[in-house]
C-alpha cells in the first residue's frame, strides 16, 4: 500500500507556542489529504480535508485561525497548532488518498502526539 | 450528514471464538465502506473495503464484511480469532467522489483475545 509518514511524532511545547506537524505521501501523489483528532479511548474526529493548491475545509467547531493547514505540494500537507494551549493536547493524525487509482481509502502516517504544558 | 455507530465499544473474547463487530451508517446515498485496524503501537491500516458488486467482503487475515444495504450495515466477522487479533477496529465510510471522499469513522470497537 501507499506510504503515508508524519513528523514529528511526538512533541512537546510550552503554552503560547505553535507547533507545525508534517504529513508527507512518500510514494503517491496525494490530491486529498484529511486531518484527525484522536483524543483518548475514542475514534477519530475529522478537523479539516485539505486539497493541494487551495484553501482547506474545515469541520463545524474546528477553529481555522488556530488550526492552520497547508496543502503546498501533492506529497506535503502542514498542520500548524496556533498559540497553543494544554487542551490543545491531543493525538493527530494525517491521512491521505489520491494516485492514479484513486479508490477513496485512506492511507494513514503515524501519528503526532502533542503534550502542551 | 453522515454517520458510523458502533455498537461495541470493548469486546473479549477467547482464541477460536467466532467474532462480529456491528456497524451502522447514516447516508441516504451511495457510499463506500471501509474497517480500519489499529494493533497496538501501529497505525491505522485498512481491513477490508467495500464499494460496490458482491456484498460480502473479504479483506486480509480472514476477515470479511457483509453490506446489507436495507440495514445499513456493514458488519465485521472473523470465524475464528486469534491473540493476534487483539486490536481496536473502526468502522467508516465516505460517499466517494460526490462527497470529496470525506471519511467518517465510528467510535471505535476494542477487541482483546485471551490467548
Amino acid at each position: 500500500g501507499a506510504v503515508v509518514s508524519q513528523h514529528p511524532s511526538w512533541v512537546i511545547c510550552k503554552s503560547g507556542t505553535s507547533v507545525k506537524i508534517e504529513c508527507r505521501s512518500l510514494d503517491f501523489q496525494a490530491t486529498t489529504m484529511f486531518w484527525y483528532r484522536q483524543f483518548p479511548k475514542q475514534s477519530l474526529m475529522l478537523m479539516a480535508t485539505s486539497n493541494e493548491g487551495s484553501k482547506a475545509t474545515y469541520e463545524q467547531g474546528v477553529e481555522k485561525d488556530k488550526f492552520l493547514i497547508n496543502h503546498a505540494s501533492l506529497t506535503l500537507s502542514t498542520l500548524t497548532v496556533t498559540s497553543a494551549h494544554p487542551e490543545d493536547s491531543s493525538f493527530y493524525i494525517c491521512s491521505a488518498q489520491g494516485g492514479a487509482r484513486n479508490t477513496g481509502e485512506l492511507f494513514f502516517g503515524e501519528g503526532s502526539r502533542l503534550t502542551v504544558l | 450528514a453522515q454517520s458510523v455507530s458502533q455498537h461495541n465499544h470493548h469486546v473479549i473474547l477467547s482464541e477460536a471464538a467466532s467474532l462480529e463487530l456491528g456497524c451502522n451508517y447514516s447516508y441516504g446515498g451511495t457510499v463506500n465502506l471501509f474497517w480500519y485496524v489499529q494493533y497496538p503501537g501501529q497505525h491505522l491500516q485498512l481491513l477490508l473495503k467495500y464499494f460496490s458488486g458482491d456484498p460480502l467482503v473479504k479483506g486480509i487475515k480472514g476477515f470479511e464484511a457483509e453490506f446489507i444495504k436495507s440495514k445499513f450495515s456493514f458488519n465485521l466477522r472473523k470465524p475464528s480469532v486469534q491473540w493476534s487479533d487483539t486490536a481496536e477496529y473502526f468502522c467508516a465510510v465516505n460517499a466517494g467522489r460526490t462527497g470529496g471522499f470525506k471519511t467518517i469513522f465510528g467510535a471505535g470497537t476494542r477487541l482483546f483475545v485471551k490467548a
